[in-house]
């Protein structure tokens, strides 16, 4: 089985500081790794993903993330966070084995709080 | 524009009464799905459908049913809603059945609650 864990729940961080969001998965076969922002009182949209190639990722509004296979690992980051950023992000796999269905499986959220 | 849309976006009800919430998207995906969020927990998936008359069961399935008649739809069942099933409840459809990963697009969610 897979699992994805979020180890902070709540990140609070000043304005314009840099963030790092962390994201670990247990899993036996190899996973699509994925981040998903969820703005309030709004549904989820896709902020960036790996699947093959280059271990470093870039996403929208200048996120980017890494991916650790040793570590298993896939950690989001930003180089100076705004006051809009300021949303719960959730870290997801789908695992790639034969009868995938490629269903999401999401860790429990990170509550990314801004601070002027 | 392309959307998955979801009705009503707030309900409150009281136990047993049965209700029904709507998702439609209009991207002509085979793949939907039905997540709960709640505090804590992140999200969990519900039911989730492959195409039409093609329905499976996620990791939170009791108290629970859907339907796919149609494509574009595919509505959540509450036959005896209970208040543990008070929650944020979101839709989500994406292309391409056999491409895992396609991006799923969500709806902007529905607040229930049971009394």
């Amino acid at each position: 089985a897979q699992s994805v864990t979020q180890l902070d729940s709540q990140v609070p961080v000043f304005e314009e500081a840099p963030v790092e969001l962390r994201c670990n998965y247990s899993s036996s076969v190899s996973v699509y790794l994925f981040w998903y922002v969820q703005y309030p009182n709004q549904g989820l949209q896709l902020l960036l993903k790996y699947l093959s190639g280059s271990t470093l990722v870039k996403g929208i509004n200048g996120f980017e993330a890494e991916f650790n296979k040793s570590q298993t690992s896939f950690h989001l980051r930003k180089p100076s966070v705004h006051i809009s950023d300021t949303a719960e992000y959730f870290c997801a796999v789908i695992p790639d084995y034969g009868g995938s269905q490629g269903n999401l499986i999401f860790g429990k959220g990170t509550k990314l709080s801004v601070k002027p | 524009e392309a959307q998955v849309t979801q009705n009503p976006r707030y309900l409150i009800t009281v136990t047993g009464k049965k209700l029904t919430v709507t998702c439609s998207q209009n991207m002509n995906h085979e793949y939907m799905s039905w997540y709960r969020q709640d505090p804590g927990l992140g999200l969990r998936q519900i039911y989730y459908s492959m195409n039409v008359e093609v329905t499976d069961k996620g990791d939170v399935p009791e108290g629970y049913k859907v339907s796919r008649k149609e494509k574009r739809n595919f509505p959540l069942i509450l036959e005896s809603p209970s208040p543990n099933q008070t929650s944020l409840y979101f839709c989500a459809s994406k292309d391409r059945v056999t491409g895992l990963v396609d991006e799923q697009y969500f709806g902007p969610g529905t607040r229930l609650t049971v009394t």
